[in-house]
């Protein structure tokens, strides 16, 4: 079983629609959760940053953690066509790089 | 305001050539990494540097060396590459303190034939 794992896509939703992005982990340990936007082409970029569980917006993002489930989302609402792009959620449990672990990352396109 | 510049953006090596990546960050950042991307494998660690003069590996090291050259510049070297070393190549840095997320460059497509 790998560490972090993420659905693969491709997604595919109309201009307007919600999305849900979801990731599942194993250690118990993680309590930094990221979600990292990756363009065609381009480094990953961090979207949203939440520590512990809980949920946090900026915009039309939200990021909610569980960890009783081991379970972190990102919802996008009213999805735009320049948020077509790969979404990889990211965790560590002391917020130092040789600690991260990423997910495999979701391709996401949205349709005008 | 250039953040992470990585050189070069594509390069296209035999199997046995040598070749060295650059990465420079202009934030004043302590921490610096070197990660591998991928199809269906995520980001994967090689190599990091805490802070300058030091460097420690990651998940991925083998065939891979690196150099913190000073505060702002980590290089990545393949010393006689493989086509197994066929990745995009992604340069990070990070402040080092407290909750400081990574910022990464635009990386180096690298095929090794």
């Amino acid at each position: 079983q790998k560490e972090v794992e993420q659905d693969p896509g491709p997604l595919s939703v109309p201009e307007g629609a919600i999305v849900s992005l979801n990731c599942t982990y194993s250690n118990s340990a993680f309590q930094y959760f990221m979600w990292y936007r990756q363009y065609s082409r381009k480094g990953p970029e961090l979207l949203m940053y939440t520590y512990s569980s809980g949920n946090k917006e900026d915009g039309r993002f939200t990021a909610q953690v569980d960890k009783s489930s081991k379970y972190i989302s990102l919802f996008i609402r009213d999805s735009q066509p320049s948020d077509s792009a790969t979404y990889l959620c990211a965790m560590s449990f002391d917020n130092y790089g040789q600690n991260f672990v990423f997910g495999p990352g979701t391709r996401l396109s949205v349709l005008p | 305001n250039a953040g992470v510049t990585q050189t070069p953006k594509f390069q296209v090596l035999k199997t046995g050539q040598s070749m060295t990546l650059q990465c420079a960050q202009d934030m004043n950042h302590n921490s610096m990494y070197w990660y591998r991307q991928d199809p269906g494998m995520g980001l994967r660690l090689i190599y990091y540097s805490a802070s300058e003069g030091t460097t420690d590996k990651g998940e991925v090291p083998n065939g891979y060396n690196v150099s913190r050259l000073n505060k702002r510049e980590f290089s990545l070297r393949l010393e006689s590459a493989a086509p197994s070393q066929t990745s995009v190549y992604f340069c990070a840095s990070q402040s080092g303190t407290g909750n400081q997320p990574q910022h990464f460059g635009d990386g180096t497509r690298l095929s090794i034939l």
